[in-house]
């Protein structure tokens, strides 16, 4: 894979499900992947930075995994409330540390039906 | 709130105006960035400053002109653009550490711009 690729683009979800989504990447040369969320009319929040294969980082009720060997990671969500509703994007990180480039994916666009 | 703010929100401007778009943070963040992001597409790095210089340009054209006048601001000078030009300019910041994966990006709101 040459490029950041996110699927699905869009997911609906009932709440109180629990949902997840893929972030695909370039398994070469690999530095690290991020993740945001980003709500309309708002500015992208960071979620998650991760870096060794095998990672896995939790913040609240989101959830995301790491693996660089196959080049992909997953953002789950467990319990999902109408204020997950947002885009969901991860961002390749080309180059080191100061002058990160990030590669942005199409995001993934959640929402959330009461 | 955000901590990077961005000003103006909203920009109108003719193709002969020049105009400029301001980004201000003062998280103590040596690194700033600045993003397009059009309809429907993910942000796409135009500029990185790292310790008020430049580091990257991704062959951006020279109607876009940054600027960091000093470690909080970050400036980005517009002149003859074209329609193609409107979108979403995203302006974001980071610490500058020597560890691995880098640092998360604190974005602003954004300013968006209609070229007529």
């Amino acid at each position: 894979i040459l490029n950041v690729e996110q699927s699905p683009q869009s997911l609906h979800v009932q709440e109180g499900d629990s949902t997840n989504f893929t972030c695909s990447f370039p398994s070469s040369n690999f530095y690290a992947l991020h993740w945001y969320r980003w709500e309309t009319a708002k500015s992208p929040e960071a979620l998650f930075v991760m870096t060794l294969n095998g990672d896995e980082k939790k913040k609240g009720r989101i959830s995301a995994t790491l693996n660089t060997k196959e080049g992909y990671s997953y953002l789950y969500i467990k319990g999902s409330q109408p204020e997950d509703s947002a885009t969901y994007l991860c961002a390749f990180m080309k180059g080191r540390w100061g002058a990160q480039k990030l590669v942005f994916g199409q995001g993934t666009r959640l929402t959330i039906n009461p | 709130d955000t901590e990077v703010t961005q000003t103006p929100k909203h920009l109108v401007m003719g193709m002969t105006n020049k105009k400029s778009l301001k980004c201000e943070q003062h998280m103590g963040h040596r690194a700033m960035y600045w993003y397009k992001q059009k309809a429907k597409k993910p942000p796409e790095l135009m500029f990185v400053y790292s310790y008020e210089k430049l580091s990257i340009n991704e062959s951006v054209p020279s109607r876009f002109s940054p600027e960091c006048p000093n470690s909080s601001l970050l400036n980005l000078h517009l002149h003859a653009l074209q329609p193609e030009d409107s979108a979403l300019y995203l302006c974001a910041s980071s610490q500058v550490r020597m560890v691995q994966g880098g640092q998360p990006q604190h974005f602003g709101d954004g300013t968006r711009l209609s070229i007529l």
